[in-house]
């Protein structure tokens, strides 16, 4: 079946270095992507999203990319802050109005 | 802003006790969302709504049933509680672009 992964569980990055979440995903025909971001006892927040007919999108200190041909996509965050220690979810969608499948979420921790 | 509320942020219930979750959403969206979230399982949906009287079961409806009597409002119902279904429960409701808005969570323990 289809599915939304990440490559790893856990990133461990120091402060003031750029951090650069992956994800994987299976299903060609989606056409919607959004990255969100959960911190602890909270409910998730919406970071950025793309849709298919881009490759890159740019947002405050964060940048989303889309490699279709791979089915791959990244979060980049730049300067990494304390603030953005975080467990991180890439979802995908197909059509709209239908139902996001997230992925099982990566933490993401800041070094002093 | 967009606001999701969740009335209870942590619930203590007993084994065979019915729970309701409750939800309100105030961006007059038509699409509402529950999931339940567990570590290392990720976000799993249980139901949707896509209008008012309309439910649709997600991946892991069982146990669970819903309620839709008012656009702004989306509650879960636990018939019969029991200790598995102990979780984080996540309510949402999706904007036009297919964003979704997520409340803050109610953490649900089952004795």
């Amino acid at each position: 079946g289809e599915s939304v992964g990440l490559h790893l569980p856990t990133l461990s990055v120091q402060e003031g270095d750029n951090s650069i979440i992956n994800c994987a995903y299976s299903n060609s025909a989606s056409d919607y992507f959004i990255w969100y971001k959960q911190e602890s006892g909270k409910g998730p927040q919406f970071i950025i999203d793309i849709r298919s007919n881009m490759d890159k999108r740019q947002g405050q200190r964060v940048t989303v990319l889309l490699n279709k041909t791979v089915k791959h996509l990244s979060l980049q965050i730049a300067a990494t802050q304390p603030g953005d220690s975080a467990v991180y979810f890439c979802a995908e969608e197909f059509g709209a109005n239908s139902k996001l499948t997230f992925g099982k979420g990566i933490t993401l921790s800041v070094r002093p | 802003d967009v606001k999701v509320t969740q009335s209870s942020r942590y619930l203590v219930k007993r084994t065979g006790e019915k729970v309701f979750l409750e939800c309100v959403q105030d961006m007059d969206h038509e699409n509402m969302f529950w999931y339940r979230q567990d570590p290392g399982l990720g976000l799993r949906l249980i139901y949707f709504s896509y209008d008012v009287k309309m439910k649709e079961k997600g991946d892991i409806p069982e146990g669970y049933s819903v309620s839709r009597e008012k656009k702004e409002r989306f509650s879960l119902i636990l018939e019969s509680a029991s200790t598995n279904q102990t979780s984080m429960y996540l309510c949402a409701s999706q904007g036009d672009t297919g964003e979704l808005f997520f409340g803050e969570g109610s953490r649900l323990t089952v004795l």
